[in-house]
């Protein structure tokens, strides 16, 4: 069993809706969680970050963490086509670069 | 701020060479990592280097190797290639001390033919 999990997908919504991308993962030692985005032929971008359970929001994108749960979930408002990519979810349980990351969800916005 | 470099953009190799992979992080950063992406593994951790220092190791063969240069550059190195070796390698730099965000180059993308 890998150590975090994720739908790749493909998921494809239209312009403007709510998008859910989830991921799960095992090791409870987790405290670290980012989500990232990759556009096709380019580097990981870093979206958020959040330390241990909660929400973090920024502008149109809102990350949750529930521990207890084992699972994290990022919320894309008002999606746009911009917005179409892979997203990764990732984790660490200390501090440093050391991160497990999900396989990737391939998201299409269709305008 | 100049971001994360990494170079060159592309290589391809053949079965049994040895490569050698560079990463420049941003101004100030410390810490560089290196990470192999394939489709069907994603993202996987290979090594950290810190101020010189191999701080964590992934599970990679022996054959994947790296080292970091007093400025903070890094290279990394997979010697006696295999085809199983072509992937995206990315370069995560952070400036090292506590939890922060790790920041990607555009990776450099092997091919072993």
């Amino acid at each position: 069993q890998k150590e975090v999990e994720q739908d790749p997908g493909p998921l494809s919504v239209p312009e403007g809706a709510i998008v859910s991308l989830n991921c799960t993962y095992s090791n409870s030692a987790f405290q670290y969680f980012m989500w990232y985005r990759q556009y096709s032929r380019k580097g990981p971008e870093l979206l958020m970050y959040t330390y241990s359970s909660g929400n973090k929001e920024d502008g149109r994108f809102t990350a949750q963490v529930d521990k207890s749960s084992k699972y994290i979930s990022l919320f894309i408002r008002d999606s746009q086509p911009s917005d179409s990519a892979t997203y990764l979810c990732a984790m660490s349980v200390v501090p440093g670069n050391q991160f497990y990351f999900g396989t990737g969800t391939s998201l299409t916005v269709i305008p | 701020k100049a971001g994360v470099t990494q170079t060159p953009r592309y290589l391809i190799k053949t079965r049994g060479q040895q490569v050698t992979l560079s990463c420049s992080p941003i101004s100030g950063h410390r810490s560089v990592s290196w990470y192999q992406q394939t489709p069907g593994q994603g993202l996987q951790f290979l090594f950290e280097y810190f101020s010189e220092t191999q701080r964590n190791k992934g599970n990679f063969p022996g054959r994947f190797s790296g080292r970091q240069f007093s400025n903070s550059r890094s290279e990394m190195n997979v010697s006696t290639l295999e085809l199983g070796d072509s992937a995206l390698y990315l370069c995560a730099s952070s400036p090292g001390q506590g939890f922060t965000e790790a920041f990607f180059g555009q990776g450099t993308r092997l091919t072993v033919v």
